[in-house]
């Protein structure tokens, strides 16, 4: 089976200081990696994913998370916050081999920009 | 392009009452799920489907039925409700599985009481 696990339930950072949400899973066979990104009062969108290939991937706003194999860490980070980074967080595991659709869900976090 | 609908955002029901909760995609993908979110447990497949006429169940299915007759729609009934399933539901749909991503709906808050 696999598990996520974000170690961090909430993450307070002042405007445009560096943060990094942190996030471990467990699994015995080969996963898709997601970061999904939950502004207030609305559903799940994707913020960046690892499939394959470079370990480095990048979202369009500037996050960026990198796939640690041997530590099975994709955490998540970007250097310079924004006020409108105010969310929450959730890491999610798909399996290589599954055909099914399912994610696996860390329990998420909250990351509290603050001016 | 409407994505995933969801209805109603908001209910509350009374203990042992039941209703339905509505999701609708018009993207023509093949997997939808339910997913039920709670603070501190992230979210928890509930149960999905991998195309029109196949259901399964996720992580947390008791309590819960679902169907799909249909590639479009994938509701969610609640059978005989309960204050443990206060909670905010979000139905997801995507083409196929494994590294495609979910659309997800806006979610729909129930309150048991």
């Amino acid at each position: 089976a696999q598990s996520v696990t974000q170690l961090d339930s909430q993450v307070p950072v002042f405007e445009e200081a560096p943060v990094e949400l942190r996030c471990n899973y467990s699994s015995s066979v080969s996963v898709y990696l997601f970061w999904y990104v939950q502004y207030p009062n609305q559903g799940l969108q994707l913020l960046l994913k690892y499939l394959s290939g470079s370990t480095l991937v990048e979202s369009i706003n500037g996050f960026e998370a990198e796939f640690n194999k041997s530590q099975t860490s994709f955490h998540l980070r970007k250097p310079s916050v924004h006020i409108s980074d105010t969310a929450e967080y959730f890491c999610a595991v798909s399996v290589l081999s599954s055909n099914t659709g399912k994610l696996i869900f860390g329990q998420g976090t909250t990351l509290q920009v603050k001016p | 392009n409407a994505g995933v609908t969801q209805t109603p955002k908001f209910q509350v029901l009374k203990t042992g009452q039941s209703m339905t909760l509505q999701c609708a995609q018009d993207m023509n993908h093949e997997y939808m799920s339910w997913y039920r979110q709670d603070p501190g447990m992230g979210l928890r497949l509930i149960h999905y489907s991998v195309g029109a006429g196949i259901t399964d169940q996720g992580e947390v299915p008791n309590g819960y039925n679902v169907s799909r007759s249909t590639t479009e729609d994938f509701p969610l009934r609640l059978l005989s409700a309960a204050p443990s399933q206060t909670s905010v539901y979000f139905c997801a749909s995507t083409l196929s599985g494994g590294a495609n991503v979910l659309t997800f709906g806006a979610g729909s808050r129930l309150t048991v009481l």
